[in-house]
């Protein structure tokens, strides 16, 4: 069955470096997702990207972000200079047409430093 | 504004007890998606249910089943006979498919703890 894919599974980064975190999602789907759960807390939207641009962002999601679909199958969230907050399990989503299912990755855990 | 309330944060039950986990939900929209999804240990998210706000029908699925009231805005999620493997942080999650985006709005979660 076809799943959602993200590496690393762990990234560890000392504050103000730069990190991309990687997504395969679901072959031919056409709505990607970002998300972030600090730990304990909820799971909270980040940014969806849909006909190559970003179609919604979160507060969260300010100009140290950046997403990009460099190619057909990778969906990349890059942060420019990290900080100690954003320590998190940051989770990629897909979903083929507007009213499915998303699918979710296993999760990346960002351990800032 | 979308808003998710799941009111219970911790349940430990003992093992072969049903379970009722809660869930509120807050939209303007007349069509919506309410979801369960389960987070174990491990940490990945892994979808159970999705309704539609026209389905209010029950659903059951083995020992899970999902009671959606719209009079009430609830979707509650009932485990029967739970096993510890069933130990989990479980998210209800809402989706307005009409907007820009279909977003996942989340609650803050339950956590579930079902002892031997």
């Amino acid at each position: 069955e076809p799943e959602v894919t993200q590496t690393p599974s762990h990234q560890v980064t000392q504050m103000g470096q730069e990190v991309i975190l990687r997504c395969v999602p679901i072959s031919n789907h056409l709505y990607f997702y970002w998300y972030r759960q600090i730990l304990g807390q909820k799971v909270e939207f980040l940014v969806s990207f849909y006909n190559n641009e970003i179609s919604e962002k979160s507060e969260i999601f300010d100009d140290q972000f950046s997403v990009e679909r460099p190619d057909g199958s990778n969906f990349t969230l890059k942060i420019r200079s990290t900080k100690l907050e954003d320590s998190a399990m940051y989770f990629c989503a897909s979903k083929g047409r507007a009213t499915d299912t998303q699918y979710f990755g296993p999760g990346t855990r960002l351990t800032v430093l | 504004a979308q808003k998710v309330t799941q009111a219970q944060t911790e349940i430990s039950v003992v093992e072969k007890e049903d379970v009722t986990l809660d869930c509120v939900y807050e939209t303007r929209d007349t069509t919506y998606y309410l979801f369960w999804y389960k987070q174990p240990p491990s940490g990945e998210l892994v979808f159970l249910i999705r309704r539609n706000s026209f389905d209010e029908q029950n659903e059951i699925s083995g020992r899970y089943s999902w009671n959606f009231q719209k009079s009430t805005s609830s979707f509650n999620f009932t485990i029967t006979a739970s096993q510890v493997v069933d130990s989990a942080v479980y998210f209800c999650a809402l989706s307005e498919p009409t907007s820009n985006t279909g977003k996942l709005i989340f609650g803050q979660g339950t956590t579930l703890q079902v002892k031997p």
